[in-house]
């Protein structure tokens, strides 16, 4: 079965700072891969989504992420947090069926 | 263009109550998704469809039932609501295998 693991539950960074949020998936065919923020009593807003070519893609609010096929990652990454970037990060794939699975998210703090 | 919108935002309902929360959608989406988010667990898939009068399980169906009479609406039923049920609930839409675009939220209490 398809699950998503995102091993740091929270993560505290100062601002300016780079900022990586880790993300292992496990499927096994080519995943789709998401990744998605949720500011506090808000809806999910996707950040960036990998389907196939290139694996390093762009998202929007200055957010990159790798997909990395031998190390099963799809890692966030971003080179200077701002304050609104505080945050839960869901990182998800596409199970099939149109289905997503969601990891149980990482919470990011960003200290002034 | 409103995308995906959630009625009510939020409810608090006594054990044994039903209720019925509502989706949608104005983008043309074919695909449409409930699901529950608890703290520490990320978002459980409860039902799906895939058109317009098609549901199906996710993977916390149990005590859930859904509808999907129009394409642009998805409703979500409780028929004796109980504790274990407190939780925020997220509608989704998506077109076919592409990206789940989600709406504000529910927040139900059950006391």
């Amino acid at each position: 079965a398809q699950s998503v693991t995102q091993p740091d539950i929270h993560i505290t960074v100062s601002e300016g700072a780079s900022l990586e949020l880790r993300c292992n998936y496990s499927y096994g065919a080519t995943p789709y891969l998401f990744w998605y923020v949720q500011s506090p009593g808000q809806g999910l807003q996707l950040l960036l989504k990998y389907f196939s070519g290139d694996t390093l893609v762009q998202g929007i609010k200055g957010f990159e992420a790798e997909f990395k096929r031998s190390q099963s990652s799809f890692n966030l990454r971003k080179p200077s947090v701002h304050w609104s970037d505080a945050a839960e990060y869901f990182c998800a794939v596409g199970a099939g069926g149109n289905k997503l699975v969601f990891g149980a998210g990482t919470i990011l703090r960003v200290k002034s | 263009n409103a995308g995906v919108t959630q009625t009510p935002k939020f409810r608090v309902l006594k054990t044994g109550q039903s209720m019925t929360l509502l989706c949608a959608q104005d983008m043309n989406h074919e695909y449409m998704y409930w699901y529950r988010q608890d703290p520490g667990m990320g978002l459980r898939l409860i039902h799906y469809s895939v058109g317009e009068g098609t549901t199906a399980k996710g993977e916390v169906p149990d005590g859930y039932n859904v509808s999907r009479l129009k394409k642009q609406n998805f409703l979500l039923g409780l028929e004796s609501a109980a504790p274990s049920q407190t939780s925020v609930y997220f509608c989704a839409s998506s077109l076919g295998s592409k990206e789940q675009y989600f709406g504000p939220g529910t927040r139900l209490t059950v006391t």
